[in-house]
């Protein structure tokens, strides 16, 4: 199993740009997060699926769409960056709630200048 | 609404020296406890989480929490670090009906030769 795998690794863009970051699961996982990461401020929920077709945004959602088509895959997107949006991007997966662990992916990191 | 503390920002050790790094919680309802560990350039792993039963959790690379109640904490332990601990850790709770994690804002843990 490949696990939490996330599309591309680095990203530079300008501001006003658009880009789409990809997460896949194979690990048949229900629920599936989005996260940032800055310096001193930990990892903050962006928006979270609870199945396939679903989506519901988290703590910081302005700014990013989400849509998960298939169950293995959640998309997060930016439509117009802005150089707030410079952060680590973190996708997460947990099969269920009684589980409550989260599998992260490896991160995307991305700069708009 | 939850939220989570981490007490120091950075922690520097001497190898084969103890340490704790230090986590308060507050949070409405019952909660679900987590450390992750994140090595420079990767994403987050666990170490260790609490759920229920003992107090006293053990995870991988000999680190320990102790989940107190009464002080709302749960602090983590290593009787003896080595080099290869130097990375970030980030205390986490969960308690949410859709598996969110609030993260604390993470500990540097340095640890020297």
């Amino acid at each position: 199993n490949a696990g939490v795998t996330q599309t591309p690794k680095f990203r530079v863009l300008k501001t006003g740009q658009s880009m789409t970051l990809l997460c896949a699961q194979d690990m048949n996982h229900e629920y599936m997060y989005w996260y940032r990461q800055d310096p001193g401020m930990g990892l903050r929920l962006i928006h979270y699926s609870v199945g396939e077709g679903t989506t519901a945004k988290g703590e910081v959602p302005d700014g990013y769409n989400v849509s998960r088509l298939k169950k293995q895959n959640f998309l997060l997107g930016l439509e117009s960056a802005a150089p707030s949006q410079t952060s680590v991007y973190f996708c997460a997966s947990t099969p269920d709630l009684g589980f409550y662990e989260q599998y992260f992916g490896p991160g995307t990191r991305l700069t708009v200048t | 609404a939850q939220s989570v503390t981490q007490l120091d920002s950075q922690v520097p050790v001497f190898e084969e020296a103890p340490v704790e790094l230090r986590c308060n919680y507050s949070s409405s309802v019952s909660v679900y406890l987590f450390w992750y560990v994140q090595y420079p350039n990767q994403g987050l792993q666990l170490l260790l989480k609490y759920l229920s039963g003992s107090t006293l959790v053990k995870g991988i690379n000999g680190f320990e929490a102790e989940f107190n109640k009464s002080q709302t904490s749960f602090h983590l332990r290593k009787p003896s670090v080595h080099i290869s601990d130097t990375a970030e850790y980030f205390c986490a709770v969960s308690g949410t009906s859709y598996g969110k994690l609030t993260f604390g804002q993470g500990t540097i843990l340095t640890v020297h030769p």
